[in-house]
């Protein structure tokens, strides 16, 4: 029972941004918001991750609505290599310690 | 740096075999996990660690045991293997909260006969 919910899959094409929507519309006060990518069987990648504000790093940035019930994840210029499945977290076990996964977006960037 | 290896990359197991998968960091990173993903879910979590000596059950813990006598290491045991879990596993670790950004491995395909 993820407690995200995102498109199966969307297209971008290279160079363009890629704009990934994640609805969170139960998320707690507490509770982070992660985006993970999977590109084919490899192991996830960490991407970027938020509480309540804004945050940008060299791969991404992370948008969160004030009411934190959404967020998107833009990667400013797609290129072939960020053709991947992007997983939207904001659950997390118990202790913290490990996030539960539900069957994210898979994203295709053309040329 | 390794990161997080695990061994072996790719296992063909009988049902009702035993085997153990392996998995390693070099980061001293206290948090540790094992994931399963079958073909086209998401990861589940089968098993988590905190720390040495310490593990608890995540979502799908059944036919899997674990132990954590070292920082580095936490193997994962498939007990009697049986073709339901037949999956691609990986392990990853992690500093505690609020610096919790989790390490994956590059995974281990298990197929079980």
């Amino acid at each position: 029972d993820a407690k995200t919910t995102q498109p199966t899959s969307m297209d971008c094409a290279e160079g363009r941004a890629a704009n990934l929507p994640c609805n969170h519309s139960t998320i707690s006060g507490n509770e982070y918001v992660y985006w993970y990518r999977q590109i084919h069987s490899q192991g996830p990648q960490y991407i970027i991750h938020g509480l309540k504000n804004n945050e940008t790093n060299e791969m991404a940035s992370l948008i969160i609505t004030e009411d934190r019930k959404s967020s998107t994840l833009i990667l400013p210029h797609a290129t072939l290599r960020d053709t991947a499945v992007y997983y939207c977290i904001v659950r997390v076990d118990q202790a913290g310690t490990a996030l539960i996964f539900g069957k994210g977006t898979t994203l295709s960037v053309s040329s | 740096n390794a990161g997080v290896t695990q061994t072996p990359k790719f296992q063909v197991l009988k049902t009702g075999q035993s085997m153990t998968l392996q998995c390693a960091q070099d980061m001293n990173h206290e948090y540790m996990s094992w994931y399963r993903q079958d073909p086209g879910m998401g990861l589940r979590l089968i098993h988590y660690s905190v720390g040495a000596g310490i593990t608890d059950q995540g979502e799908v813990p059944n036919g899997y045991n674990v132990s954590r006598s070292t920082t580095e290491d936490f193997p994962l045991r498939l007990l009697s293997a049986a073709p339901s879990q037949t999956s691609v596993y990986f392990c990853a670790s992690s500093r505690p909260p609020p610096r919790n950004t989790i390490y994956f491995g590059e995974g281990s395909w298990l197929t079980v006969v």
